[in-house]
């Protein structure tokens, strides 16, 4: 099983400000099979990044994410106030897949 | 625009089988897309539970495979969740989601969420 560790565990930022999520992995991800979901209160995840760096349909030019092997990040640069949520890495690589435990971000 | 919906009883037995069902709307169950199942224990992280093919070949998360069904009935265009055996640490908000084109277990489109609760 790959696990997901992501760092921080809460983040609070000013809107405007780039926020910076991490997500390493216990082994390669191959292919970079890499994705982040934001979730907010309530409601179910919502894909944004994945192979990576890859955005899904309708998710703003402001969420990028990069790496590769292991190490990977999800930037959102120009924070708004609908970006407080808790985001989550997943990898699709293995026959197992699996999440990380979250970053909880907070704009102030 | 797919729509994806679960339903299910809301309150499980300890040791009983939990069961579930998610109705999807604006997409043909037999399309090439796959469907999965993930859950999120309140207050924690996700857990992906399966996935199902358009042609019925499932894949399981090794840590309940023991325990989980996943079907499909293409006539009601819906597929379906079967977890037997239940504990307390099965109560969570259960999820059915499609999978997007270019994997099998990156999930584009979600429901809304149903929350079960195991407890006598």
């Amino acid at each position: 099983e790959i696990v997901l560790t992501q760092s921080p565990a809460t983040l609070s930022l000013s809107p405007g400000e780039r926020a910076t999520l991490s997500c390493g992995a216990s082994q390669s991800v191959s292919s970079s099979y890499l994705a982040w979901y934001q979730q907010k209160p309530g409601l179910a995840p919502r894909l944004l990044i994945y192979g990576a760096s890859s955005r899904a349909t309708g998710i703003p030019d402001r969420f990028s994410g990069s790496g590769s092997g292991t190490d990977f990040t999800l930037t959102i640069s120009r924070l708004e106030p609908e970006d407080s949520a808790v985001y989550y890495c997943q990898q699709y690589a293995s026959s197992r897949s699996t999440f990380g435990q979250g970053t909880r971000l907070e704009i102030k | 625009q797919v729509q994806l919906q679960e339903s299910g009883p809301g309150l499980v037995k300890p040791s009983e089988t939990l069961s579930l069902t998610c109705t999807v709307s604006g997409d043909s169950i037999t399309s090439t897309y796959y469907w999965g199942w993930i859950r999120q224990p309140p207050g924690e992280g996700l857990e992906w539970i399966g996935t199902i093919s358009h042609s019925g070949s499932t894949y399981y998360n090794p840590s309940l495979k023991s325990r989980v069904t996943i079907s499909v009935d293409t006539s009601k265009n819906q597929f379906s969740l079967r977890l037997i055996s239940v504990t307390a640490a099965d109560t969570a908000v259960y999820y059915c989601a499609r999978a997007h084109i270019v994997a099998t277990d990156l999930f584009d489109y979600w429901g809304q969420g149903t929350l079960v609760t195991v407890s006598s």
